[in-house]
Protein backbone atom coordinates (compact mmCIF):
# COMPACT_ATOMS: atom_id res chain seq x y z
CA UNK A 1 0.00 0.00 0.00
CA UNK A 2 1.28 3.70 -0.92
CA UNK A 3 1.58 5.59 1.97
CA UNK A 4 2.91 9.47 2.22
CA UNK A 5 3.26 10.98 5.43
CA UNK A 6 4.24 14.74 5.88
CA UNK A 7 5.72 16.14 9.31
CA UNK A 8 7.61 18.72 10.32
CA UNK A 9 5.05 21.52 10.90
CA UNK A 10 4.45 23.58 13.86
CA UNK A 11 3.95 27.26 15.15
CA UNK A 12 7.11 29.59 13.27
CA UNK A 13 7.77 33.18 13.75
CA UNK A 14 8.23 35.31 10.48
CA UNK A 15 11.21 35.46 9.15
CA UNK A 16 12.85 31.62 10.36
CA UNK A 17 13.05 28.45 8.40
CA UNK A 18 11.29 24.51 8.84
CA UNK A 19 11.97 21.89 7.33
CA UNK A 20 8.89 19.26 6.59
CA UNK A 21 9.17 15.94 5.15
CA UNK A 22 7.97 13.93 3.44
CA UNK A 23 8.26 10.21 4.02
CA UNK A 24 7.18 7.53 1.68
CA UNK A 25 6.97 3.92 1.40
CA UNK A 26 5.10 0.99 -0.73
CA UNK A 27 6.42 2.11 -4.16
CA UNK A 28 9.36 2.77 -6.18
CA UNK A 29 10.38 6.28 -4.64
CA UNK A 30 13.16 7.04 -7.16
CA UNK A 31 10.67 6.61 -10.00
CA UNK A 32 8.70 9.43 -9.44
CA UNK A 33 8.68 13.24 -9.03
CA UNK A 34 7.18 15.03 -6.15
CA UNK A 35 5.32 18.06 -5.90
CA UNK A 36 4.16 19.76 -2.87
CA UNK A 37 1.22 21.26 -1.85
CA UNK A 38 -0.21 23.77 0.39
CA UNK A 39 -3.72 25.33 2.01
CA UNK A 40 -4.90 28.40 3.06
CA UNK A 41 -7.12 28.01 5.91
CA UNK A 42 -10.66 28.01 4.36
CA UNK A 43 -8.47 28.71 0.39
CA UNK A 44 -8.14 26.75 -2.43
CA UNK A 45 -4.87 24.71 -3.17
CA UNK A 46 -1.80 25.29 -4.57
CA UNK A 47 1.19 24.28 -5.85
CA UNK A 48 4.67 25.19 -4.25
CA UNK A 49 7.49 23.27 -6.24
CA UNK A 50 8.15 19.86 -7.50
CA UNK A 51 11.24 17.88 -7.68
CA UNK A 52 11.72 15.26 -10.70
CA UNK A 53 12.72 11.71 -10.67
CA UNK A 54 16.39 10.84 -10.78
CA UNK A 55 15.84 9.76 -14.56
CA UNK A 56 14.79 13.81 -15.09
CA UNK A 57 18.13 14.49 -12.93
CA UNK A 58 15.83 15.57 -10.01
CA UNK A 59 15.17 19.07 -12.03
CA UNK A 60 12.99 21.39 -9.71
CA UNK A 61 10.67 24.07 -10.18
CA UNK A 62 9.04 26.46 -8.01
CA UNK A 63 6.12 28.72 -7.71
CA UNK A 64 6.47 32.35 -7.73
CA UNK A 65 5.31 33.20 -4.19
CA UNK A 66 7.91 30.86 -3.10
CA UNK A 67 11.25 31.08 -5.35
CA UNK A 68 14.08 31.60 -3.50
CA UNK A 69 13.13 30.87 -0.24
CA UNK A 70 11.93 27.51 -0.20
CA UNK A 71 13.45 24.78 -2.17
CA UNK A 72 12.89 20.73 -2.72
CA UNK A 73 15.60 17.73 -1.95
CA UNK A 74 15.21 14.17 -2.20
CA UNK A 75 16.87 11.10 -0.38
CA UNK A 76 16.18 8.11 -2.61
CA UNK A 77 17.99 5.90 -0.15
CA UNK A 78 15.59 6.82 2.10
CA UNK A 79 12.15 7.07 -0.07
CA UNK A 80 11.92 10.82 1.61
CA UNK A 81 11.44 14.29 0.29
CA UNK A 82 11.89 17.63 2.02
CA UNK A 83 10.87 20.92 1.80
CA UNK A 84 12.93 23.82 3.24
CA UNK A 85 11.05 26.88 3.85
CA UNK A 86 13.05 29.69 4.56
CA UNK A 87 12.56 33.45 5.49
CA UNK A 88 8.66 31.98 6.02
CA UNK A 89 6.00 35.21 5.81
CA UNK A 90 2.22 35.21 7.50
CA UNK A 91 1.28 34.18 4.12
CA UNK A 92 2.90 31.03 4.26
CA UNK A 93 0.35 29.56 6.74
CA UNK A 94 -1.36 26.69 5.80
CA UNK A 95 -1.69 22.75 5.49
CA UNK A 96 1.23 21.54 3.59
CA UNK A 97 1.13 18.11 1.27
CA UNK A 98 3.27 16.35 -0.67
CA UNK A 99 2.10 14.07 -3.93
CA UNK A 100 3.60 11.39 -6.03
CA UNK A 101 3.87 13.23 -9.16
CA UNK A 102 3.74 10.93 -12.49
CA UNK A 103 3.65 13.82 -14.79
CA UNK A 104 1.36 15.98 -13.73
CA UNK A 105 -1.23 14.03 -12.17
CA UNK A 106 -1.06 13.58 -8.30
CA UNK A 107 -2.97 10.44 -7.37
CA UNK A 108 -1.29 9.58 -4.04
CA UNK A 109 -1.15 12.30 -1.20
CA UNK A 110 -0.09 12.94 2.25
CA UNK A 111 -1.97 13.63 5.07
CA UNK A 112 -1.25 17.45 5.01
CA UNK A 113 1.05 18.86 8.28
CA UNK A 114 -0.20 22.55 9.47
CA UNK A 115 2.17 25.07 9.38
CA UNK A 116 1.56 28.23 11.01
CA UNK A 117 3.76 30.92 10.73
CA UNK A 118 2.93 34.05 13.40
CA UNK A 119 4.48 36.27 15.99
CA UNK B 1 1.64 30.71 -16.14
CA UNK B 2 -1.82 29.39 -17.56
CA UNK B 3 -5.25 30.27 -15.10
CA UNK B 4 -7.93 28.50 -14.72
CA UNK B 5 -11.34 29.93 -13.91
CA UNK B 6 -13.94 27.48 -12.17
CA UNK B 7 -17.57 27.73 -11.74
CA UNK B 8 -19.84 28.17 -10.45
CA UNK B 9 -17.98 28.32 -7.01
CA UNK B 10 -20.82 26.87 -4.58
CA UNK B 11 -23.63 24.29 -6.16
CA UNK B 12 -26.91 23.43 -4.57
CA UNK B 13 -28.21 19.87 -5.26
CA UNK B 14 -30.07 17.23 -4.26
CA UNK B 15 -29.20 13.26 -4.15
CA UNK B 16 -30.09 11.84 -7.59
CA UNK B 17 -29.24 15.03 -9.02
CA UNK B 18 -26.87 15.77 -12.19
CA UNK B 19 -24.49 17.90 -11.70
CA UNK B 20 -21.92 20.23 -13.56
CA UNK B 21 -19.24 21.74 -12.76
CA UNK B 22 -16.78 23.88 -15.13
CA UNK B 23 -13.39 24.90 -15.63
CA UNK B 24 -11.79 26.99 -18.20
CA UNK B 25 -8.33 27.41 -19.15
CA UNK B 26 -6.33 31.06 -19.91
CA UNK B 27 -4.82 28.97 -22.86
CA UNK B 28 -4.86 25.65 -24.86
CA UNK B 29 -3.68 23.11 -22.26
CA UNK B 30 -4.61 19.96 -24.61
CA UNK B 31 -5.86 17.67 -22.03
CA UNK B 32 -3.72 18.25 -19.01
CA UNK B 33 -6.36 18.13 -16.97
CA UNK B 34 -7.37 16.84 -13.59
CA UNK B 35 -9.94 16.96 -10.99
CA UNK B 36 -9.81 16.69 -7.66
CA UNK B 37 -12.36 15.73 -4.78
CA UNK B 38 -11.43 17.22 -1.24
CA UNK B 39 -13.65 16.73 2.02
CA UNK B 40 -13.09 18.67 5.09
CA UNK B 41 -9.88 18.06 7.24
CA UNK B 42 -9.05 15.56 4.12
CA UNK B 43 -6.22 15.30 1.39
CA UNK B 44 -7.33 15.82 -1.98
CA UNK B 45 -8.49 12.74 -3.68
CA UNK B 46 -7.86 12.12 -7.90
CA UNK B 47 -11.06 11.42 -9.92
CA UNK B 48 -10.53 12.66 -13.47
CA UNK B 49 -7.29 12.72 -15.47
CA UNK B 50 -6.36 13.62 -19.01
CA UNK B 51 -9.57 15.64 -18.87
CA UNK B 52 -11.92 12.57 -19.37
CA UNK B 53 -9.95 9.19 -17.83
CA UNK B 54 -11.45 7.85 -14.97
CA UNK B 55 -9.22 7.10 -11.47
CA UNK B 56 -9.35 3.04 -10.75
CA UNK B 57 -11.34 2.91 -8.03
CA UNK B 58 -13.44 5.76 -8.87
CA UNK B 59 -17.22 5.27 -9.23
CA UNK B 60 -18.76 5.51 -13.28
CA UNK B 61 -20.75 8.11 -12.08
CA UNK B 62 -18.34 10.87 -12.59
CA UNK B 63 -16.84 11.85 -16.04
CA UNK B 64 -14.79 14.32 -17.47
CA UNK B 65 -14.61 16.14 -20.92
CA UNK B 66 -13.24 18.83 -22.99
CA UNK B 67 -14.27 20.95 -25.57
CA UNK B 68 -11.43 23.36 -26.34
CA UNK B 69 -9.85 24.99 -23.17
CA UNK B 70 -13.27 24.10 -21.39
CA UNK B 71 -13.34 21.32 -19.08
CA UNK B 72 -16.74 19.63 -17.38
CA UNK B 73 -16.79 17.61 -14.85
CA UNK B 74 -20.21 15.49 -14.22
CA UNK B 75 -21.99 13.53 -11.68
CA UNK B 76 -24.50 11.94 -13.24
CA UNK B 77 -26.59 10.97 -10.04
CA UNK B 78 -25.13 12.85 -6.56
CA UNK B 79 -24.88 10.33 -3.84
CA UNK B 80 -24.85 11.62 -0.35
CA UNK B 81 -20.69 10.74 -0.22
CA UNK B 82 -20.52 13.22 -2.95
CA UNK B 83 -20.88 16.47 -1.03
CA UNK B 84 -17.58 17.73 -0.83
CA UNK B 85 -15.56 20.47 -2.43
CA UNK B 86 -14.37 19.78 -6.51
CA UNK B 87 -10.53 21.58 -7.88
CA UNK B 88 -9.62 21.14 -11.62
CA UNK B 89 -5.76 21.38 -12.06
CA UNK B 90 -3.93 21.99 -15.17
CA UNK B 91 -0.49 20.18 -15.81
CA UNK B 92 0.80 21.08 -19.15
CA UNK B 93 4.24 21.96 -17.59
CA UNK B 94 5.76 20.68 -14.79
CA UNK B 95 7.41 23.86 -14.15
CA UNK B 96 3.75 25.54 -12.63
CA UNK B 97 0.64 24.13 -12.18
CA UNK B 98 -2.52 25.62 -11.71
CA UNK B 99 -5.82 24.96 -10.06
CA UNK B 100 -9.19 26.24 -10.16
CA UNK B 101 -10.84 28.01 -6.91
CA UNK B 102 -12.97 25.27 -6.01
CA UNK B 103 -16.36 24.58 -6.04
CA UNK B 104 -18.25 23.14 -3.26
CA UNK B 105 -20.93 21.08 -3.79
CA UNK B 106 -23.74 21.35 -1.07
CA UNK B 107 -26.81 19.33 -0.23
CA UNK B 108 -30.03 21.27 -0.90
Amino acid sequence: EVQMVESGGGLIKPGRSLRLSCTTSGFAFGEYGLSWFRQAPGKGLEWVGFIGSKASDGTTEYAASVKGRFFISRDDSKSIAHLHMNSLRIEDTGVYYCGRDAFGVIAKWGQGTLVTVSS
Amino acid sequence: DIQMTQSPSTLSASVGDRVTITCRASRSIDDWLAWYQQKPGKAPELLIYKASALESGVPSRFSGSRSGTNFTLTISSLQPDDFATYYCQQYKSSSSYTFGQGTKLEIK
